[in-house]
């Protein structure tokens, strides 16, 4: 099975900043990923789809990148409804998610 | 528009079988398959098995022994079973829309407890 490792497991930072959330395979999946949040009692949300493609709706402050086993969601301008856990999802063997990063606000 | 709802026991006793629906509406089931997938509390989903579009299924190895999903196209409704319940197996258990490997819309979710 494909194992997906999301660093860090906790991440604080501040309105405004720029934030870099990643997500590592355990072999090559192809761009074969997605990222969700989810927020404290809720579901969990698609943000971005096969690697970088922005969900409808979804605020274009989120972005994501990639290849091989090495992946990236970036928020370019954090705010606070950003707060959350983040998980990243892959579906190229099997199907997958990370442990998640928590984002808090500083 | 697009909504999926999960219905089901809140309790549900050690090694006995866990029933769920899964009922959707704004979309077909024959266009796009659902995944159920299930969350322990404070840790990451797991996707647990898919009924696809053509009415075939799928299911996560560690738990096929144990998860049979069918569905009712005519009634719009997906249901998983699942048996020999132990504790591990509490969590929120969701029904989502799979388009493709990505699952854009989900349901609530379920909160299922097993304990005697």
């Amino acid at each position: 099975d494909i194992q997906m490792t999301q660093s860090p497991s906790v991440l604080s930072a501040s309105v405004g900043d720029r934030v870099t959330l990643s997500c590592k395979a355990s072999q090559n999946i192809n761009k074969n990923l997605d990222w969700y949040q989810q927020k404290l009692g809720e579901a969990p949300k698609l943000l971005i789809y096969f690697t970088n493609n922005l969900q409808t709706g979804i605020p274009s402050r989120f972005s994501g990148s990639g290849s091989g086993t090495d992946y990236t969601l970036t928020i370019s301008s954090l705010q606070p409804e950003d707060v959350a856990t983040y998980f990243c999802f892959q579906y190229n063997s099997g199907d997958t998610f990370g442990a998640g990063t928590k984002l808090e606000l500083k | 528009q697009v909504q999926l709802k999960e219905s089901g026991p809140g309790l549900v006793q050690p090694s006995e079988t866990l029933s769920l629906t899964c009922t959707v509406s704004g979309f077909s089931l024959t266009s796009y398959s659902v995944s159920w997938v299930r969350q322990p509390s404070g840790k990451g989903p797991e996707w647990m098995g898919r009924m696809w579009y053509d009415g075939d299924t799928a299911y996560n190895s560690a738990l096929k022994s144990r998860l049979s999903i069918s569905r009712d196209t005519s009634k719009n409704q997906v249901f998983l079973k699942m048996n020999s319940l132990q504790t591990d197996d509490t969590g929120t258990y969701y029904c989502t829309r799979d388009a493709t490997g990505s699952w854009d819309y989900w349901g609530q979710g379920v909160m299922v407890t097993v304990s005697s």
